[in-house]
Order: structure tokens, then sequence, then C-alpha cells
């Protein structure tokens, strides 16, 4: 079964400085995706960031890069240059390619951004 | 334009009541998606419909209902409700599996179910 892990409850960053948020994943599957969700306080989940198991490059959108370690099946998301907006909930996510499509989800970790 | 929307947005009702929430998708998707979060903000899938055919039921009791009626709309029918069926509930969509998994899901806004 899969299992996401997040051994993060809680981070504190101060503004423009960059943040690394860890994600460990368990699967027996040899293709599959990770994910990365923000949640702010106002609750709606945003799709941050995709990486495929096959990917050879780590994934980045603007100022969000998946450090992709298959070996160590860590997927760390890394915000660079934090703003105060920032500050939510982040969820790290997978799927495999067993048909049911779902996403598992880590337990989160919350980000606080400091002035 | 919404892309994934839900109503209600909050639902307070008393134990033994029967509920609905409705979520549409305008992206031209095929696969919908129903997760629940409690109280510790941890997600778990529901259900998924894949063009109106049910392709995930977790163990979920069967006082939860989903209904498809066309691939743009997924429908939860929650029949009497529990105090502990107190969540938020998100409806998600995605364009289906890829090489590597699934592609992202977009979620809606979420309905914070209260069960008193």
């Amino acid at each position: 079964a899969q299992k996401i892990t997040q051994t993060q409850p809680g981070m504190f960053v101060q503004e423009k400085e960059a943040v690394t948020l860890d994600c460990t994943y368990d699967t027996s599957d040899q293709s599959y995706g990770l994910f990365w969700y923000k949640q702010p306080s106002s609750g709606e989940m945003i799709f941050l960031i995709y990486q495929g198991s096959y990917d050879e490059q780590n994934a980045t959108e603007g100022r969000y890069s998946l450090n992709f370690q298959k070996a160590r099946k860590s997927a760390n998301l890394v915000i660079s240059a934090s703003q105060l907006g920032d500050s939510a909930m982040y969820f790290c996510a997978m799927s495999d390619q067993g048909g049911s499509e779902k996403l598992v989800f880590g337990k989160g970790t919350k980000l606080t951004v400091n002035p | 334009d919404t892309a994934v929307s839900q109503t209600p947005k909050y639902l307070v009702t008393q134990m033994g009541n029967d509920k609905s929430i409705k979520c549409e998708q305008n992206l031209g998707h095929d696969t919908m998606y129903w997760y629940k979060q409690d109280s510790k903000k941890f997600l778990k899938i529901m259900f998924s419909y894949n063009n109106k055919e049910l392709i995930i039921n977790e163990t979920v009791p069967n006082r939860f209902s989903p209904k498809s009626p066309d691939k743009a709309h997924l429908n939860l029918h929650i029949n009497s409700l529990e105090l502990g069926d107190s969540a938020v509930y998100f409806c998600a969509s995605s364009q289906g599996p890829r090489t590597s998994g699934t592609y992202e899901q977009y979620f809606g806004p979420g309905t914070r179910l209260t069960v008193t």
C-alpha cells in the first residue's frame, strides 16, 4: 500500500529565505506520480507541482521546485524567496498507475512565513 | 470562471438528517472524486467516477452514496447523518491516468459539514 510521510508538523521561515518541506513515500509500484498541494487558511486546495517517477529532471514551477530522490524515496518541496502569502498547510501526495487514480496524502506541514 | 464548484459551502444539520452536496466541473475532465478532510486536516479519498462510472469506493459507510448524472457533475448524498460525519468534503476532477500516476487533481472550495 502507498504511504506518504511528512515528518514536520510545523515549519517557520523568514520572508525572502528558502525553505524545504520534507516528504518521503513508500510504494512498490514502478510508475507513480508525486504532487504537492497548498491549503491556505481560506481552505481551498491549490495544486503546486507534479513529479513523475520516470522524470529524470526535478520539476520546477516558478518559486517551487521538487527535489526528487528516487533511491531515497523522497520528494521534498523547495520554496525559494518565501513570501508572507506562502503561509499555509502543504500536503504531499502520490498516485500510482494501478487504475485507481486516487491521491494518497500525507498529514501535511504548516508553514509560517515571518516578516 | 470557477473550474470546480461545490454547493453548499457550509452545511449545518442535526443527527439523523439526510443531506446532499453538489459538485460541478467545467474543465472537461472525465474523472471526478470526493475526498474527506477530518478535523486533523487529513485528506482521504472516498469515491471516484470516470465518465459516470464508479471506479473507487473506499471503505465508506453505505450511508454515503455518490451519484454522477453526467461527467461534469458528481453529487454526494449522505443519509442518517452522524456526529462523526462532521468534516470538510472536497470534490475534485482530473484528466485521469498518465504515464506516471495520474494527472493533477483540481479541487473545489470544499463543503464544511457540521452535524449537531
